[in-house]
């Protein structure tokens, strides 16, 4: 099953803003909502975004999302040492049927 | 509040088999798909398989095709996944994700080592 497209790393530091791209096909981001989390060392991903740019209740508006084609993108504003993590989008994909992940972004605070 | 608690991991051989549970909670259950994702130690999420909100429909990753079975009991809230000839790359955090994949459980832990 073949993954969609994360940068391995970025790195920012406090304060900065960055950005971490999700590339995939027609068949997923091009047609579907895509999910953004985070995953911090030994814990479960926690969703960041989803649908159109909606946030869970408890995650705060620094973390946006936004999709062109097919490729997305999330947006961390206002970088703390804490926003230290992994972070993956994930897309519903029709042609496979199935649910497909990025690789994964590490993302460090300097 | 949605609680998703896996229960069933276990060290296991090559070749042998094991059954996962998810306990579901705080949400009407027969109303959403259930899925099952996986992570290896220090590797990316791996989405596994999926079950429709009534059980009428499964689909499968390429990787576990005709090897893992997903189900569900919609009368006690629980969604499985048997797995069968498990493989050493197999060996995975377990995690039970409702629907759209908006909540997650903990995880379980499956190893397959000889």
């Amino acid at each position: 099953q073949s993954v969609l497209s994360q940068p391995p790393s970025e790195s920012g530091t406090p304060g900065q803003w960055v950005s971490i791209s999700c590339s995939g096909s027609t068949s997923n981001i091009g047609s579907n909502n895509v999910n953004w989390y985070q995953q911090l060392p030994g814990t479960a991903p926690k969703l960041l975004v989803y649908g159109h740019n909606q946030r869970p209740s408890g995650v705060p508006d620094r973390f946006s999302a936004s999709k062109s084609g097919t490729s997305a993108s999330l947006a961390i504003s206002g970088l703390l040492s804490e926003d230290e993590a992994d972070y993956y989008c994930a897309a519903w994909d029709g042609s496979l049927n199935g649910w497909l992940f990025g690789g994964g972004t590490k993302l460090t605070v300097l | 509040e949605v609680q998703l608690v896996e229960s069933g991991g276990a060290v296991v051989q090559p070749g042998g088999s094991l059954r996962l549970n998810c306990a579901a909670s705080g949400f009407t259950f027969e109303s959403y798909a259930m899925n099952w994702v996986r992570q290896a130690r220090g590797k990316g999420l791996e989405w596994v398989a999926l079950i429709t909100w009534n059980g009428g429909k499964t689909d499968y990753a390429d990787s576990v095709r005709g090897r893992f079975t997903v189900s569900r009991d919609n009368s006690q809230d629980f969604v499985y996944l048997q797995m069968n000839s498990l493989r050493h790359e197999d060996s995975a955090l377990y995690y039970c994700v409702q629907g759209s994949l908006l909540k997650w459980g903990q995880g379980t832990q499956v190893t397959v080592s000889s």
